[in-house]
């Protein structure tokens, strides 16, 4: 069973950094796009980063480009947002998500970790 | 800037059909753009239902299918179910491996 857990979300100051986390099991981390997902509460989805299976390439929203860095550690089956330079409209729930197949995007989703940014 | 466009509500009775669409700002929606939907509920992480236009995913039921209509990406519900009630999203894959979500729909069973 696939399954994803994010961690690390909590309060930070605006301008602060945050490094959220998702723990995959239950299928092969290394074979798989990963991205982060974010949604403000009571809001829609807005895609936030991808990372291609080995790590080499990396994509970026434009609203978090230069903050954010995606990584991976396919050793760990891990999963990784750093956040920098933090803003109020950077609070949501953070998701992971693994694709699947070709254009499977997104398919299998962790339950989401709330980063809350205010002073 | 991208803006991928979706009805902010649609009203269908149980039993009923409805269609819900997914329109680009940067011009007719193809299966070049792999549209994915998701359904998500209150309180829980979204869920995916089709992918790449018109492929159901194994827990997928029956009554959802994909298209493109009109040059948008659609997500057809027959024989609506009250727990169909829920908000859904669709998702399109621009070049440059960019990925944009819709404002999503979301869908009163009344």
């Amino acid at each position: 069973e696939v399954q994803l857990v994010e961690s690390g979300g909590g309060l930070v100051q605006p301008g602060g950094s945050l490094r959220l986390s998702c723990a995959a099991s239950g299928f092969t981390f290394s074979t798989y796009w990963m991205h982060w997902v974010r949604q403000t509460p009571g809001k829609g989805l807005v895609w936030v980063s991808l990372i291609n299976s080995d790590g080499s390439s990396t994509i970026y929203a434009d609203s978090v480009k230069g903050r954010f860095t995606i990584s991976r550690d396919n050793a760990k089956n891990t999963l990784y947002l750093q956040m920098n330079s933090l803003r109020a409209e950077d609070t949501a729930v953070y998701y992971c998500a693994r694709d699947s197949r070709s254009g499977a995007i997104c398919v299998f989703w962790g339950q989401g970790t709330l980063v809350t940014v205010s002073s | 800037q991208t803006v991928v466009t979706q009805e902010p509500s649609l009203t269908v009775s149980p039993g009923g059909t409805v269609t819900l669409t997914c329109a680009s700002s940067t011009g007719p929606v193809t299966s070049d753009y792999y549209p994915n939907w998701f359904q998500q509920k209150p309180g829980q992480a979204p869920r995916a239902l089709v992918y790449s236009t018109n492929n159901k995913h194994s827990w997928t039921p029956a009554r959802f299918s994909g298209s493109l209509l009109g040059g948008k990406a659609a997500l057809t519900l027959s024989g609506v179910q009250p727990e169909d009630e829920a908000e859904y999203y669709c998702l399109l894959y621009y070049g440059g491996a960019r990925v944009v979500f819709g404002g999503g729909t979301k869908l009163t069973v009344l």
